[in-house]
C-alpha cells in the first residue's frame, strides 16, 4: 500500500521554504527520501529509521514521527537545484517487504 | 566503479512478445528491486528479492516474472499478459532492509 504524500506539487520563489508530508497507515519500520530529476534516475536523499529521529542534508532535513507513522521533509532557503520530484519510500514493521514509494511531490523553483 | 546497470536503454517490441529488461550490481548487495513509473503514480514495486534464489511479488506482480539465480542480477520478464506494458523500468539493489536504494538509469519500454 502506498504511502500518501502531500502536497502533490509545490511552486516556490528561491530563497523561500517547503514542507513535504508522508503517511502511512502501517505501522513503518523506516522511511526513505528521494529525489529525481526529470528523465534521471531518483537519487537517495535520507533515511529515518526510529521514530522521532531527524536527520539533515546541506538545507534539507526530515522528521519521523512514529506514533503517527508520518515523516516530513523541510527545505529551507530553497535553491534552483532542488527542482525536481520527491519521493518518500516506507518498509513497514514485522517483516520484510520491500520498499514502497508514493507518488511524489512535485517542487518547482524560481528565480 | 561500482554501479547498477540497465539495459537497454530504450526498448521496442510489438504486443503479444514477451521480453527480458536486465538488471546488473557490482554493488555486492543482497536485495534487488524492480519498480515501474509512471506519469502521475510515482514508483510501483513490481518484485524484490532480499537474497539469491529467492523473491517476493510487489504491489503490481500480474504479468511479470523475474529470476534471482545470481546476486548480482535480477533480469525482469514483461510476458503477454501484462496489460500496459509500456512505462519507464527502474532496477534498484541496496544492502537489505533499513538500507538506502541505488538506482539503474532505467529502461524506457513501449509495446505497440
Amino acid at each position: 500500500q502506498q504511502p500518501v504524500q502531500s502536497p502533490q506539487a509545490v511552486i516556490l520563489r528561491e530563497g523561500e521554504d517547503a514542507v513535504i508530508n508522508c503517511s502511512s497507515s502501517k505501522a513503518l519500520y523506516s522511511v526513505h527520501w528521494y529525489r529525481q530529476k526529470h528523465g534521471e534516475a531518483p537519487v537517495f536523499l535520507m533515511i529515518l529509521l526510529k521514530g522521532g529521529e531527524q536527520k539533515g542534508h546541506e538545507k534539507i532535513s526530515a522528521s519521523f514521527n512514529e506514533k503517527k507513522q508520518q515523516s516530513s521533509l523541510y527545505l529551507t532557503a530553497s535553491q534552483l537545484s532542488y527542482s525536481g520530484t520527491y519521493f518518500c519510500g516506507t518498509e513497514r514493521g514485522g517483516g520484510a517487504d520491500g520498499l514502497t514509494f508514493g507518488k511524489g511531490t512535485h517542487l518547482i523553483i524560481q528565480p | 566503479d561500482g554501479g547498477i546497470t540497465q539495459s537497454p536503454k530504450y526498448l521496442f517490441r510489438k504486443e503479444g512478445q514477451n521480453v527480458t529488461l536486465s538488471c546488473e550490481q557490482n554493488l555486492n548487495h543482497d536485495a534487488m528491486y524492480w519498480y515501474r513509473q509512471d506519469p502521475g503514480q510515482g514508483l510501483r514495486l513490481i518484485y524484490y528479492s532480499q537474497i539469491v534464489n529467492d523473491f517476493q511479488k510487489g504491489d503490481i506482480a500480474e504479468g511479470y516474472s523475474v529470476s534471482r539465480e545470481k546476486k548480482e542480477s535480477f533480469p525482469l520478464t514483461v510476458t503477454s499478459a501484462q496489460k500496459n506494458p509500456t512505462a519507464f523500468y527502474l532496477c534498484a539493489s541496496s544492502i537489505g532492509r533499513g538500507s538506502p536504494l541505488h538506482f539503474g538509469n532505467g529502461t524506457r519500454l513501449t509495446v505497440t
